[in-house]
């Protein structure tokens, strides 16, 4: 299974992007990059997915590098509520279905 | 649209009771996963299921601990005779069959076991 390393604590100023970086070394071709977040009380919120093209949607994009090793979250606004536990999770492939294994992921303070 | 939902949203049992833990998937999601999550720790992978079938059900931590789903859809985690160690949140989450599929996630059944 690929392993991802994430930092275990960022800081992020209001309005200010938040750019969350994750190594994924031992990734392999067919594996795909996931981001979910997680806010205190809740369960993990699906943010966006990734292959090899950036990506892009209403919350937030995805920076994937050209070898695949490492990608970056990027929160182009963030505001208070974006605080939360982001995990960056490279699924394994196993029998056809989406099992995610959830690392440490990054703890994320959005402060005034 | 309505999200998972999971039933009830806390639970507080004595030790050695059976608890049953209830998750409505999306509708249309042929797939459902449970996970736990306790105190201050990562996801952990319980079971999955594809329809009414659980392929893997690898991350079950004993066996006094078992899942069913009826009808492809509602789905139900028993925990036989608890234990202090069962002290968690159960998050049940769906998805499209599909390997791609992201999972979406309820906000989890909260099990305290005293």
């Amino acid at each position: 299974d690929a392993k991802t390393t994430q930092p275990p604590s960022m800081d992020c100023a209001e309005g200010r992007a938040a750019n969350l970086p994750c190594n994924h070394s031992t990734i392999s071709g067919n594996e795909y990059v996931y981001w979910y977040r997680q806010i205190h009380s809740q369960g993990p919120q699906y943010i966006i997915h990734g292959l090899k093209n950036n990506e892009t949607n209403e919350m937030a994009s995805l920076i994937i590098t050209e070898d695949r090793k490492s990608s970056t979250l990027i929160l182009p606004h963030a505001t208070l509520r974006d605080t939360a536990v982001y995990y960056c999770i490279v699924r394994v492939v196993s029998g056809g279905y989406n099992k995610l294994i959830f690392g440490a992921g990054t703890r994320l303070a959005v402060h005034p | 649209g309505a999200g998972v939902s999971q039933s009830p949203s806390n639970k507080v049992t004595e030790k050695g009771k059976d608890v049953e833990l209830r998750c409505d998937p999306i509708s249309g999601h042929t797939a459902l996963y449970w996970y736990r999550q306790s105190l201050g720790q990562g996801l952990e992978f319980l079971i999955y299921f594809q329809g009414n079938s659980a392929p893997d059900k690898s991350g079950l931590p004993s066996d006094r601990f078992s899942a069913e789903r009826t009808g492809g859809s509602v789905s139900t985690l028993t925990i036989q005779r608890t234990q202090q160690e069962d002290s968690a949140v159960y998050l049940c989450a769906s998805s499209f069959q599909g390997g791609n599929s992201p999972l979406h996630f309820g906000n989890g059944t909260r099990l305290t076991v005293t």
